[in-house]
Formats: C-alpha cells, sequence, structure tokens
C-alpha cells in the first residue's frame, strides 16, 4: 500500500528565504509523486509531478522537487519565498498505472514580511 | 472552458436528511473521484470511477453513495446525514492514463457541508 508522510503541519519562513516543505513516500513499487498547492477557500491546484522521468522536477510559480529514491523522499523547494506563497500543501501518491492519488496530511506555509 | 464544476457550494443539513452534491466535468475525463477533507487529515478517498457505468470505494465510503450515467457528472449522495460527514468535499477529474503514466487530477472548488 502506498502512502505519504509530511512533516511538519505548518512552516514559517520570511519573506525572500528559502521554502523547504517535506514528503516522504511508502510505495511497494515505483510511485507516481505529486505536489499540490491550495489557496484559502479553493480547491487543489496542481504544483508539479513527479512520473519517473527525471528525478528534479521543476513546477509553477518557481517550485521544485527532487525525488529521492534512498531516502523515499520528494521535498518540494522554493529559493525565495513570496508572500503570495502563503497556502497549504500537499503531497499525493500513486502506483504507476493507477488513478487514485493518496494525499499526506498537508503543511500550512506562512510567509512573514 | 469551466473544468470541474461543483454545487452547491455551501450547505447546511440537519441530521437524518438526505442530499447531493453535484459534480460535472467538460473535459472528457474519463477518471473521477470524491474526496473529503478535514483538518489534519489531509483529503481522503470517498469514491471513484473510472468510467461511465462504473464506480468503487475509496477509503471512507460509508454513508455515501455514487453513480455514474455519463462521462460529464458523477453526484455524491449523503443517505442519512450525520455531524461526523461535516466536512469539505472536493470532486476530481482526470485522464485515465494510458500504459503507466498519471496525468494527475483537476479539482472542483469545492463543498462545505455541516450537518448540524
Amino acid at each position: 500500500a502506498q502512502s505519504v508522510t509530511q512533516l511538519g503541519s505548518h512552516v514559517s519562513v520570511s519573506e525572500g528565504a528559502l521554502v523547504l516543505l517535506r514528503c516522504n513516500y511508502s510505495s511497494s513499487v515505483p510511485p507516481y509523486l505529486f505536489w499540490y498547492v491550495q489557496y484559502p477557500n479553493q480547491g487543489l491546484q496542481l504544483l508539479l509531478k513527479y512520473t519517473s522521468a527525471a528525478t528534479l522536477v521543476k513546477g509553477i510559480n518557481g517550485f521544485e522537487a527532487e525525488f529521492k529514491k534512498s531516502e523515499t523522499s520528494f521535498h518540494l523547494t522554493k529559493p525565495s519565498a513570496h508572500m503570495s506563497d502563503a497556502a497549504e500543501y500537499f503531497c499525493a501518491v500513486s502506483q504507476t498505472g493507477a488513478n487514485n492519488l493518496f494525499f499526506g496530511t498537508g503543511t500550512r506555509l506562512t510567509v512573514i514580511p | 472552458n469551466a473544468g470541474v464544476t461543483q454545487t452547491p457550494k455551501f450547505q447546511v443539513l440537519k441530521t437524518g436528511q438526505s442530499m447531493t452534491l453535484q459534480c460535472a466535468q467538460d473535459m472528457n475525463h474519463e477518471y473521477m473521484s470524491w474526496y473529503r477533507q478535514d483538518p489534519g487529515m489531509g483529503l481522503r478517498l470517498i469514491h471513484y470511477s473510472v468510467g461511465a457505468g462504473i464506480t468503487d470505494q475509496g477509503e471512507v465510503p460509508n454513508g455515501y453513495n455514487v453513480s455514474r450515467s455519463t462521462t460529464e457528472d458523477f453526484p455524491l449522495r449523503l443517505l442519512s446525514a450525520a455531524p461526523s460527514q461535516t466536512s469539505v468535499y472536493f470532486c476530481a477529474s482526470s485522464l485515465l492514463g494510458t500504459g503507466n503514466y498519471n496525468y494527475g487530477y483537476t479539482f472542483g472548488s469545492g463543498t462545505r457541508l455541516t450537518v448540524v
């Protein structure tokens, strides 16, 4: 069975600082991994996805994530936080060939001016 | 292109009442699913469908029914609402991946349901 664990339910960073949101996965087969962002009172929007083509994945709004099989991790990073990045971020996993996504519990990012 | 449309956006029900949450997509996506979002628990899969006439249960299906009579629509029915069903409900859709590919989901904007 596949699952993801997001370390830290709340993360605060200063504007301009590095953003690092952690996600570790558990899967018995090579997974597909996703990061979604949810702004207040909105649905989830796809940030980026890993589908085994490249270990470093670039997404929208300057975010990127690196798939590390040895660490079973898929951490999300952004070099310089903007106020507009304040939102909740979800990591999700699916098995290759399957459509169901399993989501982590989310990390709320606060950006301090 | 409307994407995934959910109605209503807000709903208050009394315990024991029934209702249907509507979900429609105009992207000709074969796959559709329903999730509920609760604080500290992320999103949990309720039911999903891989095409018209095909539905299956997810992680938390009890108390909910679904049907898929058309590709576009995937309504979620609460048979007898309970306070434990107070949540935000999201509908999502995607193309079915060929081979091993997963496209990821397009989400609706959600329905906030309160059961009193």
